[in-house]
């Protein structure tokens, strides 16, 4: 269970063209997922938190008018790169959160993250 | 100064060896400390996790926490090839539903 997947695994565009990318929680309900960034040989990079039926919530320097979020249903959230430059190559990854569970353990709980397989975005 | 330091390696042991890896961290409010794995352009995956300090044990995977020290650390024993990968550090602040900051990650080869 908990399977996270992203559509599409691999896109190439053109400079100046927007590109959406769709990520979707296959047997779980997310209230929650969250957007990251992952350039070569670095971390993951948060770019916004999405909850369903609201606005998303964008980190510092991430410009919400060209990366944008909508998690329209609890299954589904999607990522558009708008106006994409070369600069905006990445490999975008995407993660939700079971809206019910939680796993609990020695009197803690920690609600995991479980993350898509990413997208590879290339802007030519 | 980044909030969670790991050094990127790469990490090259030999199977059957015992893969040691850590991470620092700045900030210490975090309280849940987690380990991924990530394949060559695969999403990460979660091995363990740790709450507050302590240790942590799980089949060949070792997950050490030091508040004091702000330090991090997992072990792999009698390391496989197929636990080549880049291994990912990630810390939350004080409620489980906060937001994940990660490491650099260490890419690890084990060498047959």
């Amino acid at each position: 269970g908990a399977v996270v997947s992203q559509h599409p695994s691999w896109v190439i565009c053109k400079s100046g063209t927007s590109v959406k990318i769709e990520c979707r929680s296959l047997d779980f309900q997310a209230t929650t997922m969250f957007w990251y960034r992952q350039f070569p040989k670095q971390s993951l990079m948060l770019m916004a938190t999405s909850n369903e039926g609201s606005k998303a919530t964008y980190e510092q320097g991430v410009e919400k008018d060209k990366f944008l979020i909508n998690h329209a249903s609890l299954t589904l959230s999607t990522l558009t790169v708008t106006s994409a430059h070369p600069e905006d190559s990445s490999f975008y990854i995407c993660s939700a959160r079971d809206r019910l569970g939680a796993h609990l353990t020695s009197g803690s709980s920690y609600n995991e993250q479980f993350f898509g397989p990413g997208t590879r975005l290339t802007v030519l | 100064q980044k909030e969670v330091e790991q050094d990127p390696g790469p990490l090259s042991v030999p199977e059957g060896a015992i893969v040691s890896l850590n991470c620092t961290y700045s900030n210490s409010a975090f309280q849940y400390f987690m380990w991924y794995r990530q394949y060559s352009r695969k999403g990460p995956e979660l091995l363990m996790y740790t709450y507050s300090s302590g240790n942590k044990e799980d089949g060949r995977f070792t997950a050490q926490v030091d508040k004091s020290s702000k330090y991090i650390s997992l072990f792999i024993r009698d390391s496989q090839p197929s636990d080549s990968a880049t291994y990912l550090c990630a810390m939350s602040l004080t409620d489980s539903w906060g937001k994940l900051q990660f490491g650099a990650g260490t890419q690890v080869v084990v060498t047959p």
